[in-house]
């Protein structure tokens, strides 16, 4: 049972606009989100988070969503650069349940200059 | 801040040995790190949680015994795959948690390990 879900394994967008990704997910005590971005044989990196209890992050060119009543959320980047193409994968935790990382399976972007 | 080495990067060797990974926290201390495993073309599955000077929890249908955890210190976790199999080829990868900002994990950079 797969608790959070990327149905999109890719996506492709011209260098300059938005690149938008959603992650759906089932389990409403997910009370923490994350979003990472991987590049093949290298280790996930931090981009950005937002708790259950607003509904909108912003650092940089990265913006987090969040639509609990949807159990919806989506992370955007704009403008999208080249060395934007990577995998990004979104992950849920429940601080009652010490924080462990649910991880979607991931979609792959590719940012065409 | 909230760098995560790994060590090995790359590691290959005979089916029936046993291989230390080490997993450090260099700028923070981490009360807790967690072991993730990656196959090819697939999400992150965790496999258990090292606790600093407790034992590790691990997740259902990973073999305990199989994958030794040991979490000595603040900023060490090491994992331990013994007796190692073709099978058990893989890409591993640790996180840790900044005790003072536990929502977030910081991974490190992965080991490839294959089992010949």
């Amino acid at each position: 049972d797969q608790q959070v879900k990327q149905n999109s394994p890719s996506l492709s967008v011209q260098e300059g606009r938005i690149s938008i990704l959603n992650c759906d997910y089932t389990n409403s005590m997910f009370d923490y989100f994350l979003w990472y971005k991987k590049y093949p044989a290298e280790g996930p990196t931090f981009l950005i988070s937002i708790s259950s209890i607003k509904d909108k992050n912003e650092d940089g060119r990265f913006t987090v969503f969040l639509n609990k009543s949807a159990k919806h959320l989506s992370l955007h980047i704009v403008p999208s650069q080249p060395g934007d193409s990577a995998v990004y994968f979104c992950a849920a935790s429940r601080k009652a349940a010490g924080n462990k990382l649910t991880f979607g399976g991931g979609t792959r972007v590719l940012v065409k200059p | 801040g909230a760098v995560v080495s790994q060590h090995p990067s790359r590691v290959i060797c005979k089916s029936g040995t046993s291989v230390k990974i080490e997993c450090r926290s260099l700028d923070f201390q981490a009360t807790t790190m967690f072991w993730y495993r990656q196959f090819p073309k697939q999400s992150l599955m965790l496999m258990a949680t090292s606790n600093e000077g407790s034992k590790a929890t691990y997740e259902q249908g990973v073999e305990k015994d199989k994958f030794l955890i040991n979490h000595a210190s603040l900023t060490l976790s090491t994992l331990t795959v013994t007796s190692a199999h073709p099978e058990d080829s893989s890409f591993y990868i640790c996180s840790a948690r900044d005790y003072r900002a536990p929502d977030t994990q910081y991974f490190g950079p992965g080991t490839r390990l294959t089992v010949l």
